[in-house]
């Protein structure tokens, strides 16, 4: 039972220009929500999160936007950078504990 | 310095073996995972511990077994059940409702 999904395995963008990269979850129990960055053969490293009582959180370049109605999480680098060619993840918590569950991760390429 | 600290990088193990991965971190986090990848995958949850002593099986725990004898380290044995052990291995560690941080994974290779 996929609770998390990322529907594209992989999206290029021309660099000075936003990326979006988009996860769709099932469980509403969620409630805190993060973003991860990771390059090959590396751990991933953490980017950005949000909780559940906002919609939006900014850091940067980077902006997360929650949509709890759609259960629809995403991220928006801009502008984006060469150096954020990488794999993303979304991830989340479930309220009460501490398990943290991983989407299918996108592959991004940012192209000069 | 404060982190998480996967060991060794790089493993090699002959089919029937088992063999054990390192974790440790000194961030004083109850949380603590593994997780598995493979090539164009994301990451699946093999065991996650929220406490000393208590641990829970993820996603994919068949042929893996861990223990969580002390809060700063949780060991994951890859036994010689597991079908498929070569992949990409990460360890992770989490205070309450924060991010997780992640060590530099090991690679482990069945020859």
């Amino acid at each position: 039972d996929q609770q998390v999904k990322q529907n594209s395995p992989s999206l290029s963008v021309q660099e000075g220009r936003i990326s979006i990269l988009n996860c769709d979850y099932t469980n509403s129990m969620f409630d805190y929500f993060l973003w991860y960055k990771k390059y090959p053969a590396e751990g991933p490293t953490f980017l950005i999160s949000i909780s559940s009582i906002k919609d939006k959180n900014e850091d940067g370049r980077f902006t997360v936007f929650l949509n709890k109605s759609a259960k629809h999480l995403s991220l928006h680098i801009v502008p984006s950078q060469p150096g954020d060619s990488a794999v993303y993840f979304c991830a989340f918590i479930t309220g009460g504990g501490n398990k943290l569950t991983f989407g299918t991760g996108t592959q991004l390429k940012v192209e000069l | 310095d404060g982190g998480i600290t996967q060991s060794p990088k790089y493993l090699f193990r002959k089919e029937g073996q088992n063999v054990t991965l390192s974790c440790e971190q000194n961030l004083n986090h109850d949380a603590m995972y593994w997780y598995r990848q493979d090539p164009g995958q994301g990451l699946r949850l093999i065991y996650y511990s929220q406490i000393v002593n208590d641990f829970q099986k993820g996603d994919i725990a068949e042929g893996y077994s861990v223990s969580r004898e002390k809060k700063e380290s949780f060991p994951l044995t890859v036994t010689s059940a597991q079908k498929n052990p070569t992949a990409f291995y990460l360890c992770a560690s989490q205070g309450l409702n924060t991010e997780a941080f992640f060590g530099q994974g090991t690679r482990l290779t069945v020859v």
